[in-house]
């Protein structure tokens, strides 16, 4: 079963509007956390925003924003005030610790954001 | 400056042959990861290590082994390549009990097995 679960392929976006990217996830385990990261055309990963399973409030970096449904088992990034440097590929990313004390993260598929000028 | 280096960057292999990816960390990390990246699949688990000496399988580790004999080295090694592993490979640490850590990736290995 798909854990980790970002719907849109592809997305087009003007600049200077905010945007939502969808990340929907399955887990059972209590302590869990969620993770977006940024891959721009020279393909590094970066780091953008974490949000853990027991944080009350939604965690923000900047312009991102994590808008965090736990009964939904949803983390949506939301980037406002787009700039054409957004666009990329963004994924979302579950960490799961197993009983072993091992830790893994599992990526959704991506989302290819484009910013329009 | 700190980080994973991955070598090499890119590399172009025939079929049947093998070869190892080198993976480095000057971070002190406990924990290492090897990632494959395949267009419209994201990243998918090949292996990890949670310390010197240990490994575990991910999500697709068919046809790839790993060493961690050192803490700050994790080799992905190809038996015999096959067109399949065709791929780009990332290689990511990240310390142990630092829940927000936003993990440290290589810049990748641009794998073609021809």
């Amino acid at each position: 079963a798909q854990k980790i679960t970002q719907t849109q392929p592809g997305m087009f976006v003007q600049e200077k509007e905010a945007v939502t990217l969808d990340c929907t996830y399955d887990t059972s385990d209590p302590s869990y956390g969620l993770f977006w990261y940024k891959q721009p055309s020279s393909g590094e990963m970066i780091f953008l925003i974490y949000q853990g399973s027991y944080d009350q409030q939604n965690a923000t970096e900047g312009r991102y924003s994590l808008n965090f449904q736990k009964a939904r088992k949803s983390a949506n990034l939301v980037i406002s005030a787009s700039q054409l440097g957004d666009s990329a590929m963004y994924f979302c990313a579950m960490r799961e610790v197993s009983n072993f004390g091992n830790e893994k993260l599992t990526f959704g598929t991506g989302t290819r954001l484009t910013i329009i000028p | 400056n700190a980080g994973v280096t991955q070598t090499p960057k890119f590399r172009v292999l025939k079929t049947g042959q093998s070869m190892t990816l080198l993976c480095a960390q000057d971070m002190n990390h406990e924990y290492m990861y090897w990632y494959r990246q395949d267009p419209g699949m994201g990243l998918r688990l090949i292996h990890y290590s949670v310390g010197e000496g240990t490994t575990a399988k991910g999500e697709v580790p068919d046809g790839y082994n790993v060493s961690r004999l050192k803490k700050q080295n994790f080799l992905l090694g190809l038996e015999s390549a096959a067109p399949s592993q065709t791929s780009v490979y990332f290689c990511a640490s990240s310390p142990f009990g630092l829940r927000d850590y936003g993990y440290t990736f290589g810049s990748g290995t641009r794998l073609t097995v021809v």
